[in-house]
C-alpha cells in the first residue's frame, strides 16, 4: 500500500499568488491534518479534517483554507502568498480521530515564495 | 508558538554511544509522541506514550514520561550513522487531536 502522498514535492511562487497543495492519505484513513514547518522549527498545526468536516484549525490567517474530498484526499489552499509562507507543508493521515496511535506523515511540499 | 522545548538543540555522538534528549511541555496531555525527521523531509512516528504510562521501549528506543514535571526523555541506545536526524516530541491535549511540536533536537552520529 502507498503511504501518504503529497504533490507537488517542490513549488516556487511569487508573492501575491495563490497555491494549492494536495494530499492523498493512506487507503482507509479518514482523517487528514496539515502542518507548516518553517526552517529550523517544529511543525505547526494548520487544519484537521475528518469525514470531510473541519475538526480543528490552528492559528493561521484566513488566507489559509482547506477541504477534504469524498475519497478522503485533501487540498490546502493559500491565497495572497507572503514571503513568510515559505516552508515545508506536511500532510498527516490517521485512521480516525483517535489518540491511540501516531500519525503517518507524507514527505511534504517545499514551498518557496519569492 | 511551540508547546514544548527539546534539550539539547543539537547533539553529536560517536557511533555506538547512547543519545539522550529531553522534552518539556506546558499543558496537560493525553499522550506524548516522538518523531524523527531526516533532512527536512517527512516525519516518521517512533513511539507514543500515554499520560498514565511512565516508560516505554521500542527496539533501541526508550521513552520516559514524568507528568508531574511535564517532561519526557528519549534514549537511543547503541547509535548508528542512520540515526542521524532531527527528533521532535509532540503532545496531544486531552480535549484535542492535533500534535503540538517542540523545536526539535538535531542528532549527528559520527562514524
Amino acid at each position: 500500500d502507498a503511504g501518504v502522498t503529497q504533490s507537488p514535492t517542490h513549488l516556487i511562487k511569487t508573492r501575491g499568488q495563490h497555491v494549492t497543495l494536495r494530499c492523498s492519505p493512506i487507503s482507509g484513513h479518514k482523517s487528514v491534518s496539515w502542518y507548516q514547518q518553517v526552517l529550523g522549527q517544529g511543525p505547526q498545526f494548520i487544519f484537521q479534517y475528518y469525514e470531510k468536516e473541519e475538526r480543528g484549525r490552528g492559528n493561521f490567517p484566513d488566507r489559509f483554507s482547506a477541504r477534504q474530498f469524498p475519497n478522503y484526499s485533501s487540498e490546502l489552499n493559500v491565497n495572497a502568498l507572503l514571503l513568510g509562507d515559505s516552508a515545508l507543508y506536511l500532510c498527516a493521515s490517521s485512521l480516525s480521530l483517535d489518540r491511540t496511535y501516531g500519525y503517518t506523515f507524507g514527505s511534504g511540499t517545499r514551498l518557496t515564495v519569492v | 508558538s511551540q508547546q514544548g522545548e527539546e534539550d539539547p538543540q543539537a547533539l553529536s555522538i560517536q557511533e555506538g554511544e547512547n543519545a539522550t534528549m529531553n522534552c518539556s511541555y506546558k499543558t496537560s496531555i493525553n499522550n506524548l509522541q516522538w518523531y524523527r525527521q531526516n533532512s527536512g523531509r517527512g516525519l516518521v512516528h517512533l513511539i507514543l506514550i500515554r499520560s498514565n504510562e511512565r516508560e516505554k521501549h521500542s527496539g533501541r528506543l526508550r521513552v520516559t514520561l514524568d507528568t508531574s514535571k511535564k517532561s519526557s526523555s528519549l534514549l537511543i541506545t547503541a547509535s548508528r550513522a542512520a540515526d542521524t536526524a532531527s527528533y521532535f516530541c509532540a503532545t496531544v491535549h486531552p480535549n484535542d487531536y492535533k500534535l503540538s511540536f517542540g523545536a526539535g533536537t538535531t542528532v549527528t552520529v559520527r562514524a
